[in-house]
């Protein structure tokens, strides 16, 4: 079975400050993607990024990053100098490559509330 | 706007009316998902649509519900005989070719049903 586990309910943090957001997942597939995506206030899930089984390779992409772990099982979202703008529901989902549908499975989320 | 859009975006109800909601995908996108997110929860997959074909159902989807995409364009999802149960957001998806691609969410429809 497929499984997203996002341990922190909430964080707050003051502005400026990094934060990580924890995502633990299981799969007995071999072959699978991950997923990042922010749900703001306003209700719509964004997309932030998709990093499959195959690249470890951390990513950045501005103030965010990524580090994935197969060995941990981990794909964790570091958001450096956190703003306002990054309070949100962040999710972490998976699916499993090889399948017909790709639905996506998702963690139950974390609330970041950053404070200025 | 070349996004995923949604109709309506707010919906109240009373128990054991029906109600219909439309999702719009992202033109090129050949599939279309539909998702069910409760207060404090992560999205939880519904039905998927592959062109006009619906090929997987989720045991979450009860007999009261049924969604269809008749041309492969847009698609609806009807709620039958409503119940305070049913209350949550309704979240469309689509994506391209190819499990590559990441899906794109429109902005949901919030069911209340009263």
């Amino acid at each position: 079975a497929q499984k997203v586990t996002q341990a922190q309910t909430e964080i707050s943090v003051v502005e400026k400050e990094d934060v990580t957001l924890d995502c633990v997942y299981e799969t007995r597939d071999t072959t699978y993607y991950l997923f990042w995506y922010k749900q703001p206030p306003s209700g719509e899930l964004v997309f932030l990024i998709r990093r499959n089984s195959f690249d470890e390779q951390n990513e950045i992409s501005g103030r965010y990053s990524w580090n994935f772990q197969k060995s941990t099982s981990s794909f964790n979202f570091t958001i450096t100098a956190s703003q306002v703008v990054d309070s949100a529901v962040y999710f972490c989902a998976l699916t499993f490559y090889g399948g017909a549908t790709n639905k996506l499975i998702f963690g139950t989320g974390t609330l970041l509330a950053v404070q200025p | 706007d070349t996004g995923v859009s949604q109709d309506p975006r707010h919906k109240i109800t009373k128990r054991g009316q029906n109600v219909t909601f439309r999702c719009d995908p992202i033109s090129e996108h050949n599939r279309l998902y539909w998702y069910r997110q409760t207060l404090g929860q992560g999205p939880e997959f519904l039905t998927y649509f592959q062109n006009e074909a619906q090929l997987e159902k989720s045991r979450l989807l009860s007999d009261r519900f049924s969604a269809e995409r008749p041309k492969g364009s847009f698609s609806t999802l009807e709620i039958q005989r409503t119940e305070q149960g049913d209350s949550a957001m309704y979240l469309c998806a689509s994506r391209g070719a190819g499990a590559s691609y990441g899906q794109y969410f429109g902005p949901g429809t919030r069911l209340t049903v009263t």
